[in-house]
């Protein structure tokens, strides 16, 4: 069955510290797709990335960065130089096709909560 | 321009009345779904909807009854409104199966 698992429920770091969050799914597939949400206190659900199966390059956006390891099934999202607008709940997510859409099938989310 | 919005952003009612959420974008996206997000902030999907057509039921109870009267609109319908349905509501929409959704803000549904 799929299944994604962010064994992290919260972190607290201090501002400008760097923060990595943790993603390891299971899936039978082998085309698959994983992807980041950010969730802020405001409450909406921003994307932040996607990433397909057979794509295994890391990538940076600004402070942002995703390494991807099939070996490990790990999907996991570094925060560098951390500020306190990146408190908020971050959702990993894998997709599942069906027909012509795709059911996300979502971890628990990790509460990350930037101190000044 | 909101990309994906849903109304109402929030939505207080009692038990047993039946209420109605709409969503629409303007992504020109051939996909649309609801999902929902409990009070521990567990995301399920409960729809998907491609061209007007259901694809995914996700074993919801059939209290809640999706409509999409055109490609550009999905209202989800809950009859019958019980404790358990408050929820966070997400309406999202995407290209195709193997591309992002993106979300709509969110309506924050009470039932007391």
């Amino acid at each position: 069955a799929q299944k994604v698992t962010q064994a992290q429920t919260e972190i607290s770091v201090v501002e400008k510290e760097d923060v990595t969050l943790d993603c390891v799914y299971e899936t039978r597939d082998t085309t698959y797709y994983l992807f980041w949400y950010k969730q802020p206190p405001s409450g909406e659900l921003v994307f932040l990335i996607r990433r397909n199966s057979f794509d295994e390059q890391n990538e940076i956006s600004g402070r942002y960065s995703w390494n991807f390891q099939k070996s490990t099934s790990s999907f996991n999202f570094t925060i560098t130089a951390s500020q306190v607008v990146d408190s908020a709940v971050y959702f990993c997510a894998l997709s599942e096709a069906r027909g012509a859409t795709n059911k996300l099938i979502f971890g628990t989310g990790t509460l990350l909560a930037v101190q000044p | 321009d909101t990309a994906v919005s849903q109304t109402p952003k929030y939505l207080v009612t009692q038990m047993g009345n039946d209420k109605s959420i709409k969503c629409e974008q303007n992504l020109g996206h051939d996909t649309m779904y609801w999902y929902k997000q409990d009070s521990k902030k567990f995301l399920k999907i409960m729809f998907s909807y491609n061209n007007k057509e259901l694809i995914i039921n996700e074993t919801v109870p059939n209290r809640f009854s999706p409509k999409s009267p055109d490609k550009a609109h999905l209202n989800l319908h809950i009859n019958s409104l019980e404790l358990g349905d408050s929820a966070v509501y997400f309406c999202a929409s995407s290209q195709d199966e193997n591309t992002e959704a993106f979300f709509g803000q969110g309506t924050r549904l009470t039932v007391v």
